[in-house]
């Protein structure tokens, strides 16, 4: 399977706690998308690399949260001393650079849910 | 306001109808627009780009219009797989070449 992958795909955390995420994307993928996405809304940005260089971070992204990919390949998103407003579906997508736009390929995301 | 603006629904349609959506943006500078489709509990899938000229897929057609900032989506022949939420984008290169999606538009085609 060529698509993006991620793990786990639900997480059952108790408030506090910290939670970790993983994205393997497309290989030849040089970005890398981190959204999140509740009930009835649309995916929002979190943040997004190009190769190992995060390049933006959404104001929705707050110091409990951060995001690596080390080597340019899979990302992890790290939630620390999880909140109930955190509970969502965590996607993370791939895309190929390009001029104008270009389509991301999300994953199947990881759900959270914070009790 | 949101950068992204959609009606979110429900539309409820019969099969075999024609449905249209509409969606706004507010940032002139975006250059690229897409549609998406999203089956409940799944993640967003690309259904098609949106060109300036605009373009068409089968049942799928999409149109922009830069001048009111605004992309559609019309589907015709309405089958009941079409039955999704219909999320629009819009994004631009710039220092921020993130996608930017609207709220999505609910479609329920029935019998």
């Amino acid at each position: 399977d060529t698509g993006v992958s991620q793990d786990p795909r639900h997480k059952i955390t108790k408030r506090g706690q910290n939670v970790t995420f993983r994205c393997d994307p497309i290989s030849e993928h040089n970005r890398l998308y981190w959204y999140r996405q509740t009930l009835g809304q649309g995916p929002e940005f979190l943040t997004y690399f190009q190769n190992e260089a995060q390049l933006e971070k959404s104001r929705l992204l707050s110091d409990r949260f951060s995001a690596e990919r080390p080597k340019g390949s899979f990302s992890t998103l790290e939630i620390q001393r999880t909140e109930q407003g955190d509970s969502a579906m965590y996607l993370c997508a791939s895309s190929l650079v390009g001029t104008g736009g270009s389509p991301l390929h999300f994953g199947n995301g990881t759900r959270l849910t914070v009790t | 306001r949101k950068e992204v603006e959609q009606d979110p629904g429900p539309f409820n349609v019969p099969e075999g109808a024609t449905v249209a959506f509409n969606c706004t943006y507010s940032n002139s500078a975006s250059q690229s627009f897409f549609w998406y489709r999203q089956d409940c509990r799944k993640e967003p899938k690309l259904l098609m780009s949106v060109y300036s000229s605009g373009n068409e897929d089968g049942r799928f057609t999409a149109q922009l219009n830069r001048a009111s900032q605004y992309i559609s989506l019309l589907i015709r022949d309405s089958k009941l797989s079409d039955s999704a939420t219909y999320l629009c984008v819009a994004t631009y290169t710039g220092t921020a070449s993130k996608l930017t999606f609207g709220t999505g538009t609910r479609l329920q085609v029935t019998l």
